[in-house]
């Protein structure tokens, strides 16, 4: 079946660092990566999404690359902000099948 | 225009009760999908509606059933409550024709006692 593996967390950052979140999935055929963000309190809302091999997401600052040799689709951001402090879900869609598929999330701290 | 909407916000019931949340989606959108997230996990599918039938369940009993209007909003009722019913009920809507992105509402926590 699907499934989706992140990082665990807390990750714990100072301002203006680089962050990574790793993320693979188990998917037959060719499925939609998303990463969706949750700030305490409320929903998710979608943060950046690819739908095919070596499509790069982008959005806010944040980029993921669908990887398809590697099954990856790893969440970075350049210098991060204490408003990004959130939990963060990869997730994906299989082609033809609209049930997202979610990870455990990862919840991010950015110290100022 | 307004985003996804979810009523009540927060709900206490009694184990064995029933239950009815409420989901209105986004301006547009005709396709209402169900989601129950435990605390610290994430988001599990329950099921989804599209024109007014369920068109795709995830791994729920059958305690946990919905319904959409005409008006694409959309309900979602659970039977006999178990404490381990407890948890974030989120709703999303999506355009049929579109690439599947999920627009989220803030959720309904229901608290089984």
């Amino acid at each position: 079946g699907n499934s989706v593996t992140q990082m665990e967390g807390p990750v714990t950052l100072s301002e203006e660092a680089f962050l990574t979140i790793n993320c693979t999935y188990t998917a037959t055929g060719y499925p939609s990566l998303f990463w969706y963000v949750q700030y305490p309190g409320e929903g998710l809302q979608l943060l950046l999404k690819a739908t095919k091999a070596d499509d790069k997401g982008s959005n806010k600052g944040f980029e993921a690359t669908y990887r398809k040799e590697t099954t990856s689709f790893h969440l970075e951001k350049g210098s991060v902000q204490v408003s990004d402090s959130a939990v963060y879900f990869c997730a994906l869609s299989r082609a033809g099948r609209r049930a997202l598929t979610f990870g455990s999330g990862t919840r991010l701290q950015v110290q100022p | 225009d307004a985003g996804v909407t979810q009523s009540p916000t927060h709900l206490i019931k009694t184990r064995g009760q029933q239950v009815t949340l409420r989901c209105s989606p986004k301006s547009g959108h005709d396709t209402v999908s169900w989601y129950q997230q435990a605390l610290g996990q994430g988001p599990q599918f329950i099921f989804q509606y599209y024109e007014e039938e369920e068109r795709q369940r995830g791994n729920f009993p059958d305690r946990f059933s919905g319904h959409q209007f005409p008006n694409y909003s959309s309900e979602l009722n659970v039977n006999a409550l178990l404490l381990g019913d407890s948890a974030l009920y989120l709703c999303a809507s999506s355009l049929s024709g579109g690439l599947n992105e999920q627009y989220f509402g803030p959720g309904t926590r229901l608290t089984v006692t």
